[in-house]
């Protein structure tokens, strides 16, 4: 099974600040299944990309991501009020398809 | 657009079996364009792939849940199910349906969630 390990584990930052998430594999994986999901409090996740760098429909182009083999990122360029939550990346295209532990976007 | 409802007893004893429903409205649970997922999150943690169920009633599981978890679909009512047999307090979470275009895609739809707490 592959492992998913995120870093940092809680990211403070202001609005209007730039966000780097990263997600670290245990073993190389496809890029074609890579995807990273937004979750706010009290809220179900939400797919902001998939295949690694292709944003799902509505997702803002302040969002974007990156990365192939074993490390990809997710970055927000401009942090707005709402999106302050929790990230999750997801390797999928195998089963089980798992999740990393998240990475919390908090207001500084 | 699809859209997705769960539906579950809320509160549950241990051993029992849990018995969750997903209403599925905007699309059919017998089409092969989607694969119909249950994911769950623990309180404070992560988030659990369980299985899913694809195309002519095709399953797979979570290997460290398979003994336990039956996914079936009804299409006679549009939903798809989740039973979790002999269930723990490490069974309490919230629970999500979930669909992707097919088994090996992200989840680009969720259901709301529904919440299961299992406690003598």
């Amino acid at each position: 099974e592959i492992v998913l390990t995120q870093s940092p584990g809680t990211l403070s930052l202001s609005p209007g600040e730039r966000a780097t998430l990263s997600c670290r594999a245990s073993q190389s994986v496809s890029s074609s299944h890579l995807a990273w999901y937004q979750q706010k409090p009290g809220q179900a996740p939400r797919l902001l990309i998939y295949g690694a760098s292709f944003r799902a429909t509505g997702i803002p182009d302040r969002f974007s991501g990156s990365g192939s083999g074993t490390d990809f990122v997710l970055t927000v360029s401009r942090l707005e009020p709402e999106d302050f939550a929790v990230y999750f990346c997801q390797h999928y295209g195998n089963s089980p398809g798992t999740f990393g532990q998240g990475t919390k976007v908090e207001i500084k | 657009q699809v859209q997705l409802q769960e539906s579950g007893p809320g509160l549950m004893r241990p051993s029992e079996t849990l018995s969750l429903t997903c209403t599925v409205s905007g699309a059919s649970v017998s089409s092969g364009s989607y694969s119909w997922s249950w994911i769950r999150q623990p309180p404070r943690r992560g988030l659990e792939w369980v299985g899913y169920v694809y195309y002519a009633g095709s399953t797979r599981y979570n290997p460290s849940l398979k003994s336990r978890v039956t996914i079936s679909v009804d299409t006679s009512k549009n939903q798809f199910s989740l039973k979790l047999r002999s269930v723990t307090a490490a069974d309490t979470a919230v629970y999500y349906c979930a669909v992707s275009p097919s088994p090996i895609d992200a989840f680009d739809i969720w259901g709301q969630g529904t919440t299961v707490t299992v406690s003598s």
